[in-house]
């Protein structure tokens, strides 16, 4: 049984397209997170929620929109594409929102954006 | 801007020896430190946190947090084959807000 799964696994498109990445755990976990890693392997905290509730929202275009409808589900859609974009997505959970807590990685979704 | 440098080419080692990484933080407040394996095409996996100065040994793991020269190490005893991996620092006020660095390759050579 996977803990955090991600759909779809690879998604290739083109520039100017709206696309959505889903994110599901079935940890029981209250917060969950976006992570983006670029071609350098950088990985760079996008979004966390918990309890449904935006928490954290870094620096990301407002292209990026994250979703919650429940707390097991955390789906980003991305709005008009650009090259830049093209990345690997990572959605993550943790138990809650805990200084402590170990965070979950799911196994990535990889965007290419031609 | 909170930065995590890791700034060590790939490391080689061949198996059974020693791996070192290091790891360079700029928030003095950070008290959260973590650090990620990541095998090639898959997602980080923990293997060691630490919250205090001083070593903390799990297996063959060990890391080393200095907070009063900011920097944080990770020691990989009796490195295998299956250790070759990219390592990832995170660093953070905690676990909720991790700040990640870039990474250091690790090819164990058998």
């Amino acid at each position: 049984d996977t803990a955090v799964s991600q759909t779809p696994k690879y998604l290739v498109t083109q520039m100017g397209n709206d696309k959505s990445i889903k994110c599901e755990q079935n940890l029981g976990h209250d917060t969950m997170y976006w992570y983006k890693q670029d071609s350098k392997k950088f990985l760079k905290i996008m979004f966390s929620y918990n309890n449904k509730e935006l928490i954290i929202n870094e620096t990301v275009p407002n292209r990026f929109s994250p979703k919650s409808p429940d707390k097991a589900h955390l789906n980003l859609h991305i709005n008009s594409l650009e090259l830049g974009d093209s990345a690997v997505y990572f959605c993550a959970s943790s138990q809650e929102w805990s200084e402590t807590d170990t965070q979950y990685f799911g196994p990535g979704t990889r965007l290419t954006v031609l | 801007q909170k930065e995590v440098e890791q700034n060590s080419g790939p490391l080689s080692v061949p198996e059974g020896a020693i791996a070192s990484l290091n790891c360079t933080y700029s928030d003095r407040g950070s008290q959260s430190f973590f650090w990620y394996r990541q095998y090639s095409g898959k997602s980080p996996e923990l293997i060691m946190s630490i919250y205090s100065n001083g070593d903390k040994e799990d297996g063959r793991f060990t890391a080393q947090l200095n907070k009063a020269s900011q920097y944080v190490s990770l020691l990989i005893r009796d490195s295998q084959p299956s250790d070759s991996a990219t390592y990832l620092c995170a660093v953070g006020p905690g676990a909720n807000r991790l700040a990640f660095g870039k990474g250091n390759q690790v090819v164990v050579i058998p």
